[in-house]
């Protein structure tokens, strides 16, 4: 158990829905970190959010945003999901915003129907 | 800009045998590089890392990597494979300047483990 969290673990929604993915850090952790893992892309980096600032930014396509909040959850929003947004989204954090070790949540596994 | 490049998407080893996985890497800077492994329906979990100390790195469950910058490699080893090794393994770099937070990943290599 890495000790971050991250809910819900499965989602099923139709396209052009929109879901929020949440996803609570290790106690003490700043920064947190967005990826999604597709069978065709493998594993992507969307964003990197620390102390509620945005870091870096990756392959995150305008329809998907994030925030991180004061008590340093944070949340991934996808909206006008089309089939091919289906895929493991994996959210990490570490301590702070230079590079160290970064520890993964168990993913939520979204499916667009 | 920074990647890697595994080679071989799928090996099969015996169970006892050496396991080898190979990882090349491109960095503009001098790397941070990584191995994770994730299992089934599982997240990603750290293997071991390299952060310009010692070029040999030795990490959790009996594995280790060598840093070799002459052939920008970072290969995976474990003398002896155990059934439970059965995963899918990453190799990856750090971001550079602005993106220091971002990992690069390489496109995994799925381990089999025969008895």
């Amino acid at each position: 158990d890495s000790g971050v969290t991250q809910t819900p673990k499965h989602l099923i929604t139709a396209t052009g829905q929109r879901v929020t993915l949440r996803c609570s850090p290790r106690s003490g952790d700043l920064s947190v970190y967005w990826y999604q893992q597709s069978l065709d892309q493998g594993l992507q980096f969307l964003i990197q959010y620390y102390n509620g600032e945005e870091r870096a930014k990756g392959n995150i396509l305008e329809r998907f945003s994030a925030q991180q909040f004061p008590d340093l959850h944070s949340e991934l929003n996808l909206s006008s999901l089309e089939l091919g947004d289906s895929a493991l989204y994996f959210c990490a954090s570490s301590p702070g915003g230079t590079p160290q070790t970064q520890y993964f949540g168990p993913g939520t596994r979204l499916l667009v129907l | 800009a920074q990647s890697v490049t595994q080679l071989g998407s799928h090996v099969s080893v015996s169970e006892g045998a050496l396991v080898l996985l190979r990882c090349n890497y491109s960095s503009s800077v001098p790397p941070y590089l990584f191995w994770y492994v994730q299992y089934p329906n599982q997240g990603l979990q750290l293997l071991l890392k390299y952060t310009s100390a010692a070029t040999l790195v030795k990490g959790i469950n009996g594995f280790e990597a060598e840093f070799k910058k002459s052939e920008t490699s970072f290969h995976l080893t474990k003398p002896s494979a155990h059934m439970s090794d059965a995963a899918e393994y990453f190799c990856a770099v750090r971001g550079c300047k602005i993106s220091w937070g971002k990992l690069q990943f390489g496109a995994g290599t799925q381990v089999v483990v025969t008895p």
